[in-house]
Order: C-alpha cells, then sequence, then structure tokens
C-alpha cells in the first residue's frame, strides 16, 4: 500500500490550493479516506474524511466552509480543495486510508505554506 | 474535540522500557475500543503499531504493547532500540468518521 500527496507549495492568506492524493496497491473504491494536517511544531491535527463513494463527508470546525474534500476512484485518487487559506492553515498534510477504527495507512505529506 | 493529552517527552537508555499516557475523555478514549499509536519520524509517514487499543499490526516487534483503563490509554515501549526514536500519537475514535488525536511525544534513547 503507497499514497502519495502532491500539490503543496507556497501560497498568499486568502487563495487556493489543490492537493491531491494517489494511492497504489489496494482497492482504493472500498476505503474511507481522510486528511490529516501537522502544522510546525504541532501535533497531528484531523481535517477531513469521506467514506468510500464519497457520499458521507465530514469537516474539522477550523476548516469547514474552506476545504472540499473529494474523491474520483475511477483515477484512485483522493482530492483536497482549500480555499481561502490562512497561515494557520500552514502544514504538512497527510492523507490516510481508514480501517475500522483507525487510519492504518498514511502518505509521507506535502508541505502547504501560507504567506504573504 | 480536543486533543489528547500526552507527555511532551520520554527518554531511556537502550534497553529500558518508557511508557506514554494518553488521557481524553468518555467522549473518545472511554467511549470506543478504537483506540490507535502511531509512531513518526519526522519527514516520513506515520506508522501504525497499535490498534483498537493492544493490536499490532504485521510486522511491529512485540516490544510494542498498549492498554486501556477509562479515559486513558498507554503505550509501552520495552527494550528500547535506538531506532524507537520518534514522535508517538495516540488516537482515538470519537464518532460520527471523527477522530481525534493525541499532543504527541517526543521519545529519545539516550
Amino acid at each position: 500500500v503507497q499514497l502519495v500527496e502532491s500539490g503543496g507549495g507556497v501560497v498568499q492568506p486568502g487563495r487556493s490550493l489543490k492537493l491531491s492524493c494517489v494511492d497504489s496497491g489496494f482497492m482504493f473504491s472500498d476505503f474511507a479516506m481522510h486528511w490529516v494536517r501537522q502544522a510546525p511544531g504541532k501535533g497531528l491535527e484531523w481535517v477531513a474524511v469521506t467514506s468510500h463513494d464519497g457520499r458521507n463527508i465530514f469537516y474539522a470546525d477550523s476548516v469547514k466552509g474552506r476545504f472540499t474534500i473529494s474523491r474520483d476512484n475511477s483515477k484512485r485518487t483522493l482530492y483536497l480543495q482549500m480555499d481561502s487559506l490562512r497561515v494557520e492553515d500552514t502544514a504538512v498534510y497527510h492523507c490516510a486510508r481508514e480501517s475500522v477504527g483507525t487510519l492504518d495507512y498514511w502518505g509521507q505529506g506535502t508541505r502547504v505554506t501560507v504567506s504573504s | 474535540q480536543s486533543a489528547l493529552t500526552q507527555p511532551p517527552s520520554a527518554s531511556g537508555s537502550p534497553g529500558q522500557s518508557v511508557i506514554i499516557s494518553c488521557t481524553g475523555t468518555s467522549s473518545d478514549i472511554g467511549g470506543y475500543a478504537y483506540v490507535s499509536w502511531y509512531q513518526h519520524h519526522p519527514g516520513k509517514a506515520p506508522k501504525l503499531i497499535i490498534y483498537d487499543v493492544y493490536k499490532r499490526p504485521s510486522g511491529v516487534p512485540d516490544r510494542f504493547s498498549a492498554s486501556k483503563s477509562g479515559n486513558t490509554a498507554s503505550l509501552t515501549v520495552s527494550g528500547l532500540h535506538a531506532e524507537d526514536e520518534a514522535d508517538y500519537y495516540c488516537s482515538s475514535y470519537a464518532g460520527n468518521s471523527d477522530y481525534v488525536f493525541g499532543t504527541g511525544t517526543k521519545v529519545t534513547v539516550l
């Protein structure tokens, strides 16, 4: 199982960025998928989840209304559209696979820096 | 959801043991048998080392063990190896596909 994130970069406050996470090695469409972030010097923070079919989606309060999680099972790809970015969104963003009660496989992460 | 509380650091010499606590509430750790522990080397993908409170994924050494009592979970790393030096995070399912993470503990092998 391998998850590879991409799309990170440096962006100004208020702008947008879209992250991607591509899987290899498992039945992507069978699993719920999450985004989890880690700000510099901080711990892990859960961001969002989508069910295996994309019908059930939940967000952390800190990103609700600004971030959109989605998936394209035909492309084995998970997305995170991040709008109205804030300085406090600066973090490494990891995607992770859910397996009943745990996140069992994670990607290495992609770094997002929000700075003017 | 508030983060689960972990000590910021723990240390031990090679061969010794360290125990890391993780304190939550009845809405997370105390309410579900879905506590996980992750080992994270900076710059790498977090690695699942414990799930369902005490179970080890295939390939994780039995030096890693864990338990839960009430709203507090614990991870024990026995017989410390140099490669165990990393950040450790607990996590608990908290309902409605919500997962809450611990504040993290940096383990140093002296």
